[in-house]
Formats: structure tokens, C-alpha cells, sequence
């Protein structure tokens, strides 16, 4: 079975700053990776995914994450956060074969300080 | 593609009561899943559909949790009689069209539930 750990349920950062919000996986198999943002009381929307090709994946707003198989993580980041970065960011990994079922890390919660 | 629509937006019930939420996911495709997202956690999978059928529902609490497809279209779940820990944002998902091999999935913007 697939799981992911994201370091840090609350991450503060000034505005201009970096954003860094940490995520480690396991699974048996090489896995797919996403980052989801949650706004207040909106779904949710993809960020980005890393689906096996290249291990830098760049997203919507600005936010990149790199695939470390050595260190079994998917770090997202953003070189300048902006206030409406403020949300919360889930990390998920896929399962593998027919099921292909995306299983969530508890979230991160980002507030952006003016 | 058209999202995915689902209703009620919010609902507020007491405990025992029912509760019944319905979603329509991105058309013509064969697979859907419900989610259970409880304050400060991230969703957890209930159910899985594949057309009609069910792929998994080993998270469902089969007690009080129904789910249906008819038709491997629109899917319903109910909650029957709910308990004040089912209070949560429940929410259906497709996957995309565009990366249905992947487990990437569109949601819909979410039921939430307060159960008093």
C-alpha cells in the first residue's frame, strides 16, 4: 500500500519569500505524485503531478516540486510567495494497476504574511 | 471537458437523521469516487465506481453508508442514520480524461455536511 507524510500541518511565510512544503511517499512501485490546492470552501485543483518523466515538474501560479527517489520525497516549492498563495496543499500518490486510487497526506496549511 | 457537479452544497441535519448527496462526474466517464474530508485532514477514499459496479468500498461504514450509480452516469451517497462524526466535506471525483492512467483525478467542489 501507497502513503504519503507531509512535514508541517501549518507553514507560515512573509510575502516575497520562499515556499517550501515538504511531502515523503512510500510505495512499492514507482508511484505517480500530485500536489492538490485547496482554497476555503472550493474543491480541490491539481498543482502539478510527477507521472514518471522529467523530475522537475513545474505547475499552475508558479509552483515546481522535485522527485527524489533517494530520499522518497516530492517537495513543493515557490521562489516568491503571494497572498494568494494562502491555502491549503495536499500531497497524493497513486496507486498502482486498475485501481489507480490517489491516497492524500493530511495537508498543509499556508498562510502568507503581508 | 464539463466538471464535475455536485449537490447539495450544504446540508445541516441532526443526528439520525438522513442525508442523501448526489454527483454528476465529467461525462462519459467510466469511473468515480466519493471522498470523506473531515476538518484538518485530507479526504479519505469511501467508495470507488467503475461504471456500475464497485471497485472498492473496504473504507465505506457499510452500517450507515450507501452508495449507488444507476446507469454507471450520476452516483448517490447516503447516510443513514448519521452520527456527529460525519460531519465533513464529501466529495466526488473523475478522473481526467487527458490522464485517466494516472489516477489523476478532477473533483467537484464538495458537500458539506454538519450533522448536530
Amino acid at each position: 500500500a501507497q502513503s504519503v507524510t507531509q512535514l508541517g500541518s501549518h507553514v507560515s511565510v512573509s510575502e516575497g519569500a520562499l515556499v517550501l512544503l515538504r511531502c515523503n511517499y512510500s510505495s512499492s512501485v514507482p508511484p505517480y505524485l500530485f500536489w492538490y490546492v485547496q482554497y476555503p470552501n472550493q474543491g480541490l485543483q491539481l498543482l502539478l503531478k510527477y507521472t514518471s518523466a522529467a523530475t522537475l515538474v513545474k505547475g499552475i501560479n508558479g509552483f515546481e516540486a522535485e522527485f527524489k527517489k533517494s530520499e522518497t520525497s516530492f517537495h513543493l516549492t515557490k521562489p516568491s510567495a503571494h497572498m494568494s498563495d494562502a491555502a491549503e496543499y495536499f500531497c497524493a500518490v497513486s496507486g498502482t494497476g486498475s485501481a489507480r486510487q490517489l491516497t492524500f497526506g493530511s495537508g498543509t496549511q499556508l498562510t502568507v504574511l503581508p | 471537458e464539463a466538471g464535475v457537479a455536485q449537490s447539495p452544497r450544504y446540508k445541516i441535519i441532526e443526528k439520525r437523521q438522513s442525508v442523501a448527496f448526489w454527483c454528476n462526474p465529467i461525462s462519459g466517464h467510466a469511473t468515480l469516487y466519493w471522498y470523506q474530508q473531515i476538518l484538518g485532514q485530507g479526504p479519505k477514499l469511501l467508495i470507488q465506481f467503475q461504471n456500475n459496479g464497485v471497485v472498492d468500498d473496504s473504507q465505506l461504514p457499510k452500517d450507515r453508508f450507501s452508495a449507488e450509480r444507476l446507469k454507471g452516469v450520476d452516483s448517490t451517497l447516503k447516510i443513514q442514520p448519521a452520527k456527529l462524526e460525519d460531519s465533513a466535506v464529501y466529495l466526488c471525483a473523475s478522473p481526467t480524461r487527458a490522464a485517466s492512467n494516472t489516477g489523476e483525478l478532477f473533483f467537484g467542489e464538495g458537500s458539506r455536511l454538519t450533522v448536530l
